[in-house]
């Protein structure tokens, strides 16, 4: 139980257009999903945290209009790059909490190719 | 504010030796804490966590980790390591009222000689 799901696992855009990334619990309902950004070699930057129904909760640094994450209902959550710039490549992890809980459970993953 | 400390950036060792990582954690109340394992291009699997309740956890794998108040650490231990063991761990902290977030290390890499 208490799979993760990311899609697409890669996807390589242009610079200026827009990529959207989801992440799916597949056997439980996630009240709050976050989303990580990873640089080869370093730890998860937490960007931000979203739940259910109501707006994202963004880390200092990260620009709200540039990241958008919705999180319609208890089992998706989506991260759009919007405007996307070479920069922007990078490893994207989401994770979900189930109701009640404290524990993450980790999606496998996204990488972001920025040409 | 909690934090996490990884002491040693890359440890290296050989085939069936001990693997020790070591971890240090700051907090103003009791925390939970975690060890995660991340393989090249992948996501994070929990190899084990600390929620209050016995000090000494063991986790999959082998691995274990022991909760000591007094030094702050959380260090992750495996008697005998495997070349399947290569990998990125991270340590992170919680606290009860967080809702679920997370503070990670910085990442150990722990190297596997044959």
């Amino acid at each position: 139980g208490a799979v993760v799901s990311q899609h697409p696992s890669r996807v390589i855009c242009k610079s200026g257009t827009s990529v959207k990334i989801e992440c799916r619990s597949l056997d439980f309902q996630a009240t709050t999903m976050f989303w990580y950004r990873q640089f080869p070699k370093q730890s998860l930057m937490l960007m931000a945290t979203s739940n259910e129904g109501s707006k994202a909760t963004y880390e200092q640094g990260v620009e709200k209009d540039k990241f958008l994450i919705n999180h319609a209902s208890l089992t998706l959550s989506t991260l759009t790059v919007t405007s996307a710039h070479p920069e922007d490549s990078s490893f994207y992890i989401c994770s979900a909490v189930s109701v009640g809980s404290y524990e993450q459970y980790f999606g496998p993953g996204t990488r972001l190719t920025v040409t | 504010a909690q934090s996490v400390t990884q002491l040693g950036s890359h440890v290296s060792v050989s085939e069936g030796a001990l693997v020790l990582l070591r971890c240090n954690y700051s907090s103003s109340v009791p925390p939970y804490l975690f060890w995660y394992v991340q393989y090249p291009n992948q996501g994070l699997q929990l190899l084990l966590k600390y929620t209050s309740a016995a000090t000494l956890v063991k986790g999959i794998n082998g691995f274990e980790a022991e909760f000591k108040k007094s030094e702050t650490s959380f260090h992750l231990t495996k008697p005998s390591a495997h070349m399947s063991d290569a990998a990125e761990y991270f340590c992170a902290v919680t606290l009860y009222n967080q809702g679920g977030k997370l503070i990670f290390g910085q990442g150990t890499e722990l190297s596997v000689k044959p």
